[in-house]
């Protein structure tokens, strides 16, 4: 069966820092991975996603992820991070037709 | 293209009612999906369907949930005699079938069971 673990339940990064949410996947078949960020109050806005094409996915509002099959990992990153970042989010892989979703990953941004 | 709609929003009801929640897709999608989050949590499968088919339930969907779809368009979840345990985000999602297909999510509709 298909899960992913997202490392890390808070994190917290000051403005103009790396972002980096770690997220870690099991899959028996080559899995289709995804990343959502959810805003208070609302649903999931979908950030990018990975389905075995390039490696390093580029998504929306700068972020990216990069799929490590070594690793078993689809950390997202983004180079400097903006006030309007925070959130919670959520790395999640195919299984089947539904998604797995990780814990979650809530995202403080520091003026 | 309008997204996915979910009404109501809000729903605060007593422990043993009865509530029902619509969900109404990107008008062009064939599947759709019902989630739920709880309070800190990741969102969990709860079902999904196919135009009008419903294909999968996760053993999550007690007896006192269904869900319907009945012409392949919007789709309903209502929760019967409600418990203080089925407080949570309920989310809605759809897709279309093919490879590598991404599923949009609605807003969600907020339970509170008193």
């Amino acid at each position: 069966a298909q899960s992913v673990t997202q490392l890390g339940s808070h994190v917290s990064v000051s403005e103009g820092a790396l972002v980096l949410l770690r997220c870690n996947y099991s899959s028996s078949v080559p899995p289709y991975l995804f990343w959502y960020v959810q805003y208070p109050n609302q649903g999931l806005q979908l950030l990018l996603k990975y389905t075995s094409a390039a490696t390093l996915v580029k998504g929306i509002n700068g972020f990216e992820a990069e799929f490590k099959k070594s690793e078993t990992s689809f950390h997202l990153t983004k180079p400097s991070a903006h006030m309007s970042d925070a959130a919670e989010y959520f790395c999640a892989v195919m299984g089947g037709q539904k998604l797995v979703f990780g814990q979650g990953t809530r995202l403080t941004i520091n003026p | 293209d309008t997204g996915v709609s979910q009404d109501p929003r809000h729903k605060i009801t007593k422990r043993g009612q009865n509530v029902t929640f619509r969900c109404d897709p990107i008008s062009e999608h064939n599947r759709l999906y019902w989630y739920r989050q709880t309070l800190g949590q990741g969102p969990e499968f709860l079902t999904y369907f196919q135009n009008e088919a419903q294909l999968e339930k996760s053993r999550l969907l007690s007896d006192r949930f269904s869900a319907e779809r009945p012409k392949g368009s919007f789709s309903t979840l209502e929760i019967q005699r409600t418990e203080q345990g089925d407080s949570a985000m309920y989310l809605c999602a759809s897709s279309l079938m093919g490879t590598q297909e991404t599923q949009y999510f609605g807003p969600g509709t907020r339970l509170l069971v008193l």
